[in-house]
């Protein structure tokens, strides 16, 4: 079955950049799209089709997809941002969630 | 205002039968892609299945393959799980989950609990 790999935790400095990485076999080769989810809260999109960004989402969260990874990046990062992250793709007929990524401002 | 709303979960035996339901407003039901994703305690996301908006395409996890049936009524604009010889595994928070990119919208969740 096809999986995705993300890294289980990470931390970053208000105001710098984070870089959350999702790898797969063949990844570019579907569509990734990114979750944030913060404690006791449903999932919010805020990265769809590899690099578009939903109505509302704040422009400093971008995405891209290339070879075997995509990337979620957060610039000019802020303590709103602190919570888990969740990408995912579509295996032909199966959607698949990476493992999540903890995202600390610190 | 765009709305999900789950029900029908709670405390069920190992082996048991549950049925989840998911009642829509506020968005064009029969124009989206419908799913169930769940997520046990302390865990991440798991995706369950996906309907398409005429119910001609249905797919599973296979770690729900024929034992949970994903049903859809566009015109009560309800989204439906039948979960039957539930398993201690299956313990978590069940979203319903519409989309149509770039719209995507979560429900709050409903908790089965499989215990004995």
């Amino acid at each position: 079955s096809y999986e995705l790999t993300q890294p289980p935790s990470m931390s970053v400095s208000p105001g710098q950049t984070a870089s959350i990485t999702c790898s797969g076999d063949k990844l570019r080769d579907k569509y990734a799209c990114w979750y944030q989810q913060k404690p006791g809260q449903s999932p919010v999109l805020v990265i769809y089709q590899d690099n578009q960004r939903p109505s509302g989402i704040p422009e400093r969260f971008s995405g891209s997809n290339s070879g075997n990874t995509a990337t979620l990046t957060i610039s000019g990062t802020q303590a709103m941002d602190e919570a888990d992250y969740y990408c995912q793709a579509w295996d032909i007929s199966t959607g698949v969630f990476g493992g999540g990524t903890k995202l600390t401002v610190l | 205002e765009v709305q999900l709303v789950e029900s029908g979960g709670g405390l069920v035996k190992p082996g048991g039968s549950l049925r989840l339901s998911c009642a829509a407003s506020g968005f064009t039901f029969n124009s989206y892609t419908m799913n169930w994703v769940r997520q046990a305690p302390g865990k991440g996301l798991e995706w369950v299945s996906s309907i398409s908006f005429s119910s001609t395409y249905i797919f599973y996890a296979d770690s729900v393959r024929g034992r949970f049936t994903i049903s859809r009524d566009n015109v009560k604009s309800a989204l439906y799980l039948q979960m039957n010889s539930l398993r201690a595994e299956d313990t978590a928070v069940y979203y319903c989950v519409g989309r149509n990119p770039p719209a995507d919208y979560w429900g709050q969740g409903s908790l089965v609990t499989v215990s004995s």
